[in-house]
């Protein structure tokens, strides 16, 4: 167990559909960041947060949004579902997102866009 | 942009057998950091190894080391004694240190090794 929740674990829902998969850093932790993995694309880094501000952007899509909250946790919000969209979605945290600062990463979100 | 390429999709060993698994980069930069997670078949994202580039002796954790060829931009991982517990998906990761850009904070993921380890 690395400390980090993600909720839902799966997800299943239709195309043009909106979800929010959350996000509790491990205790302590400052930094969030958000990849995705699919069978296509692999492991790909989506978004960081540090502390409330976000960080660094990665290969995120303009219908996907993120943002931290006061309480150090994340929401990434995918919108306008596309099958394309099915991945396993995978939220890590470090302490303060520093090249150096090891990433520990949650069990992940499985979403299944039908 | 760093790329991370896996050339093997797929390794299999004997157990208590020695397996290297194959890891290549492209970068720019002098200094950095590169990673070896594993995924179990449960998912989850686990640190196996880590190694600074400006450090010249190979990492090492228990029965995990490296063979890091800098010049090569290699970043190799020997399994040693292998376990059934060993079996998963193995990825390489490379991580820049520099600040700011869009860079900053990502690791770069390879492609994935599926390990199997026979009994």
């Amino acid at each position: 167990d690395s400390g980090v929740t993600q909720t839902p674990k799966h997800l299943i829902t239709a195309t043009g559909q909106r979800v929010t998969l959350r996000c509790s850093p491990r205790s302590g932790d400052l930094s969030v960041y958000w990849y995705q993995q699919s069978l296509d694309q692999g492991l790909q880094f989506l978004i960081q947060y540090y502390n409330g501000e976000e960080r660094a952007k990665g290969n995120i899509l303009e219908r996907f949004s993120a943002q931290q909250f006061p309480d150090l946790h994340s929401e990434l919000n995918l919108s306008s579902l596309e099958l394309g969209d099915s991945a396993l979605y995978f939220c890590a945290s470090s302490v303060m997102g520093l090249p150096y600062n090891e990433q520990f990463f949650g069990p992940g979100t499985r979403l299944t866009v039908l | 942009a760093q790329t991370v390429t896996q050339s093997q999709p797929e390794m299999s060993v004997q157990e208590a057998e020695t397996v290297t698994l194959s890891c290549t980069y492209d970068t720019s930069e002098s200094d950095y950091y590169l990673f070896w997670y594993k995924q179990p078949p449960s998912r989850q994202m686990i640190l196996v190894i880590r190694q600074e580039a400006y450090k010249q002796q190979n990492a090492t954790e228990n029965r995990f080391s490296v063979n890091f060829q800098k010049a090569a931009k290699s970043f190799s991982l020997k399994i040693s004694d292998s376990q059934l517990g060993d079996a998963a998906m193995y990825f390489c990761a490379y991580r820049s240190p520099n600040a700011g850009g869009t860079s900053y904070g990502k690791l770069t993921f390879g492609q994935g090794t599926i390990l199997t380890v026979h009994p």
